[in-house]
Protein backbone atom coordinates (compact mmCIF):
# COMPACT_ATOMS: atom_id res chain seq x y z
CA UNK A 1 0.00 0.00 0.00
CA UNK A 2 1.06 3.14 -1.02
CA UNK A 3 1.68 5.58 2.73
CA UNK A 4 1.88 9.47 2.44
CA UNK A 5 3.61 10.94 -0.40
CA UNK A 6 5.09 14.15 -0.47
CA UNK A 7 6.56 16.06 -2.84
CA UNK A 8 9.61 17.58 -3.84
CA UNK A 9 11.84 15.40 -1.54
CA UNK A 10 14.27 18.70 -1.68
CA UNK A 11 13.66 22.16 -2.60
CA UNK A 12 15.84 24.91 -2.74
CA UNK A 13 15.29 28.42 -3.87
CA UNK A 14 15.40 32.04 -3.13
CA UNK A 15 14.15 34.19 -0.25
CA UNK A 16 11.12 35.94 -2.13
CA UNK A 17 9.79 33.17 -4.21
CA UNK A 18 7.01 30.91 -3.81
CA UNK A 19 7.17 27.50 -2.45
CA UNK A 20 4.02 24.80 -2.75
CA UNK A 21 4.55 21.89 -0.90
CA UNK A 22 2.54 18.34 -1.47
CA UNK A 23 0.89 16.03 -0.38
CA UNK A 24 -1.27 12.63 -0.82
CA UNK A 25 -2.64 11.10 2.38
CA UNK A 26 -3.23 7.31 2.62
CA UNK A 27 -6.57 6.44 0.73
CA UNK A 28 -9.22 5.93 3.23
CA UNK A 29 -7.64 8.57 5.92
CA UNK A 30 -9.53 11.94 7.18
CA UNK A 31 -7.24 13.68 8.85
CA UNK A 32 -4.19 15.55 7.37
CA UNK A 33 -1.47 17.14 9.54
CA UNK A 34 1.23 19.41 8.50
CA UNK A 35 4.28 19.79 10.40
CA UNK A 36 7.50 21.96 10.27
CA UNK A 37 10.61 20.57 12.21
CA UNK A 38 13.94 22.59 12.82
CA UNK A 39 17.08 22.38 14.75
CA UNK A 40 15.53 25.27 16.99
CA UNK A 41 12.27 24.46 17.94
CA UNK A 42 12.01 20.87 17.04
CA UNK A 43 8.57 19.53 15.93
CA UNK A 44 5.88 21.22 15.26
CA UNK A 45 1.93 21.46 14.10
CA UNK A 46 1.35 23.97 11.57
CA UNK A 47 -2.07 23.02 10.68
CA UNK A 48 -4.43 19.89 10.99
CA UNK A 49 -7.51 18.85 9.00
CA UNK A 50 -10.23 16.94 9.39
CA UNK A 51 -12.59 15.95 6.74
CA UNK A 52 -10.82 19.18 4.04
CA UNK A 53 -11.56 21.29 6.94
CA UNK A 54 -9.07 22.86 8.61
CA UNK A 55 -9.19 22.49 12.30
CA UNK A 56 -6.65 23.89 14.07
CA UNK A 57 -4.24 26.38 12.18
CA UNK A 58 -2.51 28.29 15.56
CA UNK A 59 0.61 26.64 14.26
CA UNK A 60 1.01 28.74 11.17
CA UNK A 61 3.44 31.09 11.35
CA UNK A 62 2.08 34.16 10.00
CA UNK A 63 0.38 34.72 6.54
CA UNK A 64 2.79 34.66 4.47
CA UNK A 65 1.98 30.24 5.41
CA UNK A 66 -1.23 28.82 4.04
CA UNK A 67 -2.60 25.70 3.44
CA UNK A 68 -5.49 23.99 1.40
CA UNK A 69 -6.99 20.79 0.99
CA UNK A 70 -9.23 20.86 -1.55
CA UNK A 71 -10.02 17.35 -1.47
CA UNK A 72 -9.54 14.06 0.99
CA UNK A 73 -6.57 13.23 -1.53
CA UNK A 74 -5.03 16.14 -1.86
CA UNK A 75 -3.04 18.69 0.29
CA UNK A 76 -0.74 21.94 -0.37
CA UNK A 77 1.66 23.95 2.23
CA UNK A 78 2.31 27.50 0.37
CA UNK A 79 4.57 29.45 1.43
CA UNK A 80 4.70 33.03 -0.16
CA UNK A 81 7.00 35.25 0.14
CA UNK A 82 9.57 32.88 1.32
CA UNK A 83 12.13 33.66 4.03
CA UNK A 84 15.75 32.20 5.07
CA UNK A 85 14.44 31.61 8.38
CA UNK A 86 11.29 29.13 6.85
CA UNK A 87 14.16 26.65 5.95
CA UNK A 88 13.58 23.12 7.54
CA UNK A 89 12.36 19.86 6.86
CA UNK A 90 7.94 19.87 6.15
CA UNK A 91 6.32 16.59 7.33
CA UNK A 92 3.01 15.57 6.20
CA UNK A 93 0.97 13.17 7.97
CA UNK A 94 -2.42 11.48 7.85
CA UNK A 95 -4.60 9.30 10.01
CA UNK A 96 -8.03 7.82 10.81
CA UNK A 97 -10.23 9.72 13.21
CA UNK A 98 -8.21 12.66 14.49
CA UNK A 99 -6.28 11.48 17.23
CA UNK A 100 -5.61 8.07 15.25
CA UNK A 101 -2.08 6.59 14.24
CA UNK A 102 -0.11 8.97 12.25
CA UNK A 103 1.62 8.18 9.11
CA UNK A 104 3.93 10.27 8.06
CA UNK A 105 5.79 11.11 4.65
CA UNK A 106 9.39 11.47 3.99
CA UNK A 107 9.28 15.04 4.22
CA UNK A 108 10.13 17.64 1.99
CA UNK A 109 13.51 19.51 3.10
CA UNK A 110 13.25 23.06 2.16
CA UNK A 111 16.13 25.70 1.72
CA UNK A 112 15.59 29.08 1.41
CA UNK A 113 18.94 30.60 0.09
CA UNK B 1 6.97 25.25 31.60
CA UNK B 2 6.20 23.17 28.56
CA UNK B 3 3.01 21.35 28.48
CA UNK B 4 4.63 18.52 27.61
CA UNK B 5 8.10 17.44 28.86
CA UNK B 6 10.28 14.29 28.32
CA UNK B 7 13.12 12.60 30.26
CA UNK B 8 15.68 11.71 29.96
CA UNK B 9 16.53 14.29 26.44
CA UNK B 10 19.41 11.97 25.70
CA UNK B 11 20.24 8.66 26.73
CA UNK B 12 23.29 6.49 25.82
CA UNK B 13 23.31 2.25 27.09
CA UNK B 14 25.16 -0.87 26.40
CA UNK B 15 23.29 -3.04 23.93
CA UNK B 16 20.70 -5.62 25.64
CA UNK B 17 20.03 -3.21 28.50
CA UNK B 18 16.11 -2.13 29.39
CA UNK B 19 15.70 1.17 28.50
CA UNK B 20 12.65 3.84 29.65
CA UNK B 21 11.68 7.30 28.57
CA UNK B 22 9.05 9.24 30.13
CA UNK B 23 6.27 11.63 29.53
CA UNK B 24 4.50 13.72 31.45
CA UNK B 25 1.92 16.24 30.11
CA UNK B 26 -0.12 18.59 32.22
CA UNK B 27 -2.98 19.22 29.89
CA UNK B 28 -6.16 16.61 29.36
CA UNK B 29 -5.76 14.83 26.73
CA UNK B 30 -7.78 11.89 24.35
CA UNK B 31 -4.29 10.39 22.98
CA UNK B 32 -1.10 9.83 23.30
CA UNK B 33 1.20 9.07 20.61
CA UNK B 34 4.89 8.02 20.80
CA UNK B 35 7.09 8.77 17.79
CA UNK B 36 10.25 7.40 16.37
CA UNK B 37 12.94 9.12 14.45
CA UNK B 38 15.74 7.26 12.72
CA UNK B 39 19.19 9.48 11.80
CA UNK B 40 17.97 9.17 8.13
CA UNK B 41 15.08 11.68 9.07
CA UNK B 42 11.85 9.42 8.53
CA UNK B 43 9.49 9.39 11.16
CA UNK B 44 7.24 6.48 12.38
CA UNK B 45 4.15 6.20 14.91
CA UNK B 46 4.66 3.43 17.13
CA UNK B 47 2.27 3.96 19.66
CA UNK B 48 -1.47 5.48 20.11
CA UNK B 49 -2.66 5.18 23.73
CA UNK B 50 -5.36 6.78 25.65
CA UNK B 51 -5.61 3.90 28.55
CA UNK B 52 -3.25 1.33 29.91
CA UNK B 53 -0.63 -0.53 28.32
CA UNK B 54 0.61 -1.59 24.48
CA UNK B 55 3.01 -3.71 23.40
CA UNK B 56 5.05 -4.03 19.79
CA UNK B 57 7.49 -6.64 19.87
CA UNK B 58 10.70 -5.82 21.69
CA UNK B 59 8.34 -2.15 22.68
CA UNK B 60 6.11 -1.58 25.31
CA UNK B 61 4.29 1.87 25.97
CA UNK B 62 1.84 2.57 29.26
CA UNK B 63 0.38 5.63 30.24
CA UNK B 64 -0.96 6.52 33.23
CA UNK B 65 -4.09 8.97 33.21
CA UNK B 66 -4.57 9.99 36.50
CA UNK B 67 -0.88 11.02 36.77
CA UNK B 68 -0.87 12.64 33.07
CA UNK B 69 2.31 10.15 32.94
CA UNK B 70 3.28 7.59 29.90
CA UNK B 71 6.66 5.35 29.32
CA UNK B 72 7.68 3.66 26.82
CA UNK B 73 10.02 1.12 27.72
CA UNK B 74 12.42 -0.91 24.99
CA UNK B 75 13.69 -4.36 26.15
CA UNK B 76 17.07 -6.03 25.27
CA UNK B 77 17.97 -2.76 23.51
CA UNK B 78 19.59 -2.90 19.96
CA UNK B 79 21.78 -0.48 18.06
CA UNK B 80 19.34 0.15 15.36
CA UNK B 81 16.97 1.29 18.23
CA UNK B 82 19.34 4.39 18.19
CA UNK B 83 17.16 7.25 17.13
CA UNK B 84 15.42 10.34 18.71
CA UNK B 85 11.96 9.30 20.62
CA UNK B 86 8.89 11.83 20.80
CA UNK B 87 5.89 11.83 23.15
CA UNK B 88 3.10 13.77 21.42
CA UNK B 89 -0.40 14.10 23.18
CA UNK B 90 -3.78 15.39 21.53
CA UNK B 91 -6.39 17.04 23.83
CA UNK B 92 -9.25 19.85 22.91
CA UNK B 93 -7.66 19.08 18.84
CA UNK B 94 -4.24 20.45 19.48
CA UNK B 95 -1.08 18.43 19.46
CA UNK B 96 1.57 19.01 21.56
CA UNK B 97 5.28 17.57 20.99
CA UNK B 98 7.91 16.59 23.89
CA UNK B 99 11.02 17.57 22.88
CA UNK B 100 12.27 13.92 22.22
CA UNK B 101 14.89 11.53 23.67
CA UNK B 102 18.18 10.72 21.99
CA UNK B 103 18.43 7.57 22.71
CA UNK B 104 21.86 5.55 21.33
CA UNK B 105 22.89 2.09 21.83
CA UNK B 106 25.87 0.93 21.95
CA UNK B 107 26.50 -2.23 20.73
Amino acid sequence: DAGVIQSPRHEVTEMGQEVTLRCKPISGHNSLFWYRQTMMRGLELLIYFNNNVPIDDSGMPEDRFSAKMPNASFSTLKIQPSEPRDSAVYFCASSFGGPGPQHFGDGTRLSIL
Amino acid sequence: KNEVEQSPQNLTAQEGEFITINCSYSVGISALHWLQQHPGGGIVSLFMLSSGKKKHGRLIATINIQEKHSSLHITASHPRDSAVYICAVFGNEKLTFGTGTRLTIIP
